[in-house]
């Protein structure tokens, strides 16, 4: 299984809303990372995590709460959102935290609209 | 902030020509990766050049590497409709997988 799934695949919300992206991959991959992408532009890091601990967090708002419940899932928790935020959302994963020359896999994204 | 920085931005060709693409990126690296996009989909690995190789093959893609000019260039041969996407070039600049991407070509190949 070389997949990466992620859910919700749409999601619109408030901007008093709290709501949750789910990440879930099944290659035994020790680091996960959520990545932001406006349109025409590309993917920009937020977050990653190394073994289940959060190792990067590229100046995120704390309206963006990641949480690596265990190995194989990543979420994102999202609070109090604004308009700007919409965006695909994806989720990637990668075998060894530490190494170099990795390759990420990356799931179908989720599609954010923040009204 | 962006490490590469790709050319042409858009790209359109007729099925069966070739397509080439640049990114130049900033600072050393590790490796260089390639990655495809379709619209508004995730993104495919392609192809990953190590710092110490020149150029790399894989099926229609052949990918070059100059570290002294810093810069990479992806060729696609004899092009699909299905090659139609966004190609992004992606650097390793320290472990720890923190990878940085380029602003992406728009490759549309026209049946």
């Amino acid at each position: 299984d070389t997949e990466v799934t992620q859910t919700p695949k749409h999601l619109v919300m408030g901007m008093t809303n709290k709501k949750s992206l789910k990440c879930e991959q099944h290659m035994g991959h020790r680091a996960m990372y959520w990545y932001k992408q406006k349109a025409k532009k590309p993917p920009e890091l937020m977050f990653v995590y190394s073994y289940e601990k959060l190792s990067i967090n590229e100046s995120v708002p704390s309206r963006f709460s990641p949480e690596c419940p265990n190995s194989s899932l990543l979420n994102l928790h999202l609070h109090a959102l604004q308009p700007e935020d919409s965006a695909l959302y994806l989720c990637a994963s990668s075998q060894d935290p530490v190494g170099t020359q990795e390759t990420q896999y990356f799931g179908p994204g989720t599609r954010l609209l923040v009204l | 902030s962006q490490q590469g920085e790709e050319d042409p931005q858009a790209l359109s060709i007729q099925e069966g020509e070739n397509a080439t693409m640049n990114c130049s990126y900033k600072t050393s690296i590790n490796n260089l990766q390639w990655y495809r996009q379709n619209s508004g989909r995730g993104l495919v690995h392609l192809i990953l050049i190590r710092s110490n190789e020149r150029e790399k093959h894989s099926g229609r893609l052949r990918v070059t590497l100059d570290t002294s000019k810093k810069s990479s260039s992806l060729l696609i041969t004899a092009s699909r409709a299905a090659d139609t996407a966004s190609y992004f070039c992606a650097t390793d600049a320290a472990a720890g997988n923190k990878l940085t991407f380029g602003g992406g070509t728009r490759v549309l190949v026209k049946p």
